[in-house]
C-alpha cells in the first residue's frame, strides 16, 4: 500500500513553455503532499507543501508563480512549470503523507524535466 | 532554522565489514529524525525512524542529542545495502516538512 505514482516520468519542452506534472496517492488518501527539487548529485530541496483544497505554502526562495501547485482532490497534486528556461531543468520529486498519519512520507519515482 | 549535515558523500565498504553513515542535525526543539534510501532505480523510501526505535534490514540508528547525531549503523554490511541514504529531520512546529541532509552513498564491494 501507500504507492505514490508521478506523470510523465521525464518529459523535454522548449523554453517558454510550461509543464505539467501529476503526483497521485493510489491507494490512500493524502492530505498533504510535497513537491522537492533534486539537482544532480545534490540532497532534496523541498519546494512547497500543498494541503488539500488550499493554498500551496512555498518555501522561502521558490517563485509561486513560476511554480504553480494545485492541490484539487486527496489524490492528486499538479505542479506546473510555467514559462520554463533551461535552468528549471530538474528532477522533481512529490511526497504524500496518509490522512491522520503524520510522519511518514511516501514518494512518488520523480519527474525528470529537460527545457531546451 | 533546521541543518541536517552528512559529512560524507561517498563511503564504500567490503562486504561483512561495519558500516557507520554519520548524521548531525542542528535545531533547537526536540526533532524527529528519519533515515531514507533510494537503491538504484527505485524511489526514496523510509527505511527507520528514531521515535521507533526499531532495526531495519540489520540497520540501526540511535538519537543522541547530546551531540546532535542520528548516525546510521549496521554491523556486517552487505552487497544489496549498496545505495543512497538520507538522513531527514521534522521540527516540531513544522508540520510534516522534511530537511533532508546532502545523502550518502554507499558502496558495498564483493
Amino acid at each position: 500500500g501507500a504507492v505514490v505514482s508521478q506523470h510523465p516520468s521525464r518529459v523535454i519542452c522548449k523554453s517558454g513553455t510550461s509543464v505539467k506534472i501529476e503526483c497521485r496517492s493510489l491507494d490512500f488518501q493524502a492530505t498533504t503532499m510535497f513537491w522537492y527539487r533534486q539537482f544532480p548529485k545534490q540532497s532534496l530541496m523541498l519546494m512547497a507543501t500543498s494541503n488539500e483544497g488550499s493554498k500551496a505554502t512555498y518555501e522561502q526562495g521558490v517563485e509561486k508563480d513560476k511554480f504553480l501547485i494545485n492541490h484539487a482532490s486527496l489524490t492528486l497534486s499538479t505542479l506546473t512549470v510555467t514559462s520554463a528556461h533551461p535552468e528549471d531543468s530538474s528532477f522533481y520529486i512529490c511526497s504524500a503523507t496518509l490522512a491522520g498519519v503524520t510522519d511518514t512520507q511516501y514518494f512518488g519515482p520523480g519527474t525528470r524535466l529537460t527545457v531546451l | 532554522a533546521q541543518r541536517v549535515t552528512q559529512p560524507e558523500k561517498l563511503l564504500s565498504v567490503f562486504k561483512g565489514a561495519p558500516v557507520e553513515l554519520k548524521c548531525n542535525y542542528s535545531y533547537s526543539g526536540s526533532p524527529e529524525l528519519f533515515w531514507y534510501v533510494q537503491y538504484s532505480r527505485q524511489r526514496l523510501q523510509l527505511l527507520l525512524r528514531h521515535i521507533s526505535r526499531e532495526s531495519i534490514k540489520g540497520f540501526t540508528a540511535d538519537l543522541n542529542k547530546g551531540e546532535t547525531s542520528f548516525h546510521l549503523k549496521k554491523p556486517f554490511a552487505q552487497e544489496e545495502d549498496s545505495a543512497m541514504y538520507y538522513c531527514a529531520l521534522r521540527g516540531n512546529n513544522a508540520g510534516n516538512m522534511l530537511t533532508f541532509g546532502g545523502g550518502t552513498r554507499l558502496m558495498v564491494k564483493p
